[in-house]
């Protein structure tokens, strides 16, 4: 039963290095998307995807790249990390694109930019 | 844009009593309401969802939300709270291939 499973759970990076928070799902879930966790705030979608080679912008896309060569992979990629992007990270996928499917979460990946 | 309010930030209860936590949408048109829940160092759970069948929807762990469309509300309640409750909670609405949630209810269970 692994679900979402996100890599890495935990990573430090300085200002301006680049990383990619990865993203499996092995549910066949259409639907994948990107949020970030911070305090007081909630969680507000990065980037989201309704199927493989299919991407869009969420609410806080910028600074943040996504691509969906497969059904089952949905990375994050942080060109030049900057202080701000430190936050807690997590992927959520859904059998259904529609407004009733229900968002499955990975564990999350917390990031710390120095 | 759909936006979520999700009344205070932080709700401490006795074991056993009521456990009420609010949460309010802007919406013209009904939307589909979710409740989540997050244990510490957990991704999020769904907790309960209303998708227009009923308007008050049972979930896990004996929880339970209320729709009211008047009101334009979805409070999550549970008549008796245990330990096991503490946890973050939050209330999303979705649109299209968006969701949206609320700044989340931190909710403390005192023994």
């Amino acid at each position: 039963n692994a679900g979402v499973t996100q890599t890495p759970k935990f990573q430090v990076l300085k200002t301006g290095q680049s990383m990619t928070l990865q993203c499996a799902q092995d549910m066949n879930h259409e639907y994948m998307s990107w949020y970030r966790q911070d305090p007081g705030m909630g969680l507000r979608l990065i980037h989201y995807s309704v199927g493989a080679g299919i991407t869009d912008q969420g609410e806080v896309p910028n600074g943040y790249n996504v691509s969906r060569s497969t059904t089952e992979d949905f990375p994050l990629r942080l060109l030049s990390a900057a202080p701000s992007q430190t936050s807690v990270y997590f992927c959520a996928s859904s059998r259904q694109i529609t407004n009733t499917g229900e968002l499955f979460f990975g564990e999350g990946s917390r990031l710390t930019v120095l | 844009a759909q936006s979520v309010t999700q009344l205070g930030s932080h709700v401490s209860v006795s074991e056993g009593a009521l456990v009420l936590l609010r949460c309010n949408y802007s919406s013209s048109v009904p939307p589909y309401l979710f409740w989540y829940v997050q244990y510490p160092n957990q991704g999020l759970q769904l907790l309960l969802k209303y998708t227009s069948a009923a308007t008050l929807v049972k979930g896990i762990n004996g929880f339970e939300a209320e729709f009211k469309k008047s009101e334009t509300s979805f409070h999550l309640t549970k008549p008796s709270a245990h330990m096991s409750d503490a946890a973050e909670y939050f209330c999303a609405v979705s649109q299209g291939n968006q969701f949206y949630f609320g700044t989340g209810t931190s909710l403390t269970v005192i023994p």
